[in-house]
């Protein structure tokens, strides 16, 4: 199965700041077969992208994904209170669908 | 407005069975896969199961094979999961969530908002 390994585990900055995460798999992703939701405590996950950087409908647009291959960020390019979460991606390139471990966004 | 709603989580000594049950509305059932996630308390997601739009193919997770068994009825938009010889590590919120096709190879979106099942003596 693909390992997905999700960096920094906790990331600490300020509203208004820009948030890079990164995804790395453990080997290819297919035609770039990768999504990423946003957890708040309490809730279900939302679906922010899919296909690695398509947002998913009613998702604001700072919120962005890229990359390919192995390695894939999701970028919020100026943190709103509401985007303080816990953020995963999820690969469905191969069997069975793999989750990374998560990446907490804090408030600073 | 899609809507799915599970029930059915408890606590159940280790051995134990349960049920769980997910009642979708709001998109044509019969069209899309579902599929079973869940979260132990603080940790990631993991998904459990899939099964198509007509039953007919299901898949799991390594860890559960043989115990756990997921259907469908289509025409009550219901999906389940049959717990068995439930484990201490099967503690977890279940999601259910819907595919976004017929048969299970994408994301899931959207998902329930979770029933918890907690295995302990």
């Amino acid at each position: 199965e693909i390992v997905l390994t999700q960096s920094p585990g906790t990331l600490s900055l300020s509203p208004g700041e820009r948030a890079t995460l990164s995804c790395r798999a453990s080997r290819s992703v297919s035609s770039n077969f990768l999504v990423w939701y946003q957890q708040k405590p309490g809730q279900a996950p939302r679906l922010l992208i899919h296909g690695s950087s398509n947002r998913a409908r009613g998702i604001p647009d700072r919120f962005s994904g890229s990359g390919s291959g192995t390695d894939f960020t999701l970028t919020i390019s100026r943190l709103e209170p509401e985007d303080f979460a816990v953020y995963y991606c999820q690969q469905y390139g191969s069997s069975p669908r793999t989750f990374g471990q998560g990446t907490k966004v804090e408030i600073k | 407005e899609v809507q799915l709603v599970e029930s059915g989580g408890g606590v159940v000594q280790p051995g134990g069975s349960l049920r769980l049950s997910c009642a979708a509305s709001g998109f044509v059932f019969d069209d899309y896969a579902m599929s079973w996630v869940r979260q132990a308390p603080g940790k990631g997601l993991e998904w459990v199961s899939s099964i198509n739009w007509n039953g007919h193919n299901t898949d799991y997770v390594d860890s559960v094979k043989g115990r756990f068994t997921i259907s469908r009825d289509n025409a009550k938009n219901s999906l389940y999961l049959q717990m068995n010889s439930l484990r201490a590590e099967d503690t977890a919120f279940y999601y259910c969530a819907k595919d976004t096709g017929s048969y299970f190879s994408d994301w899931f979106d959207p998902w329930g908002q979770g029933t918890l099942v907690t295995v302990s003596s």
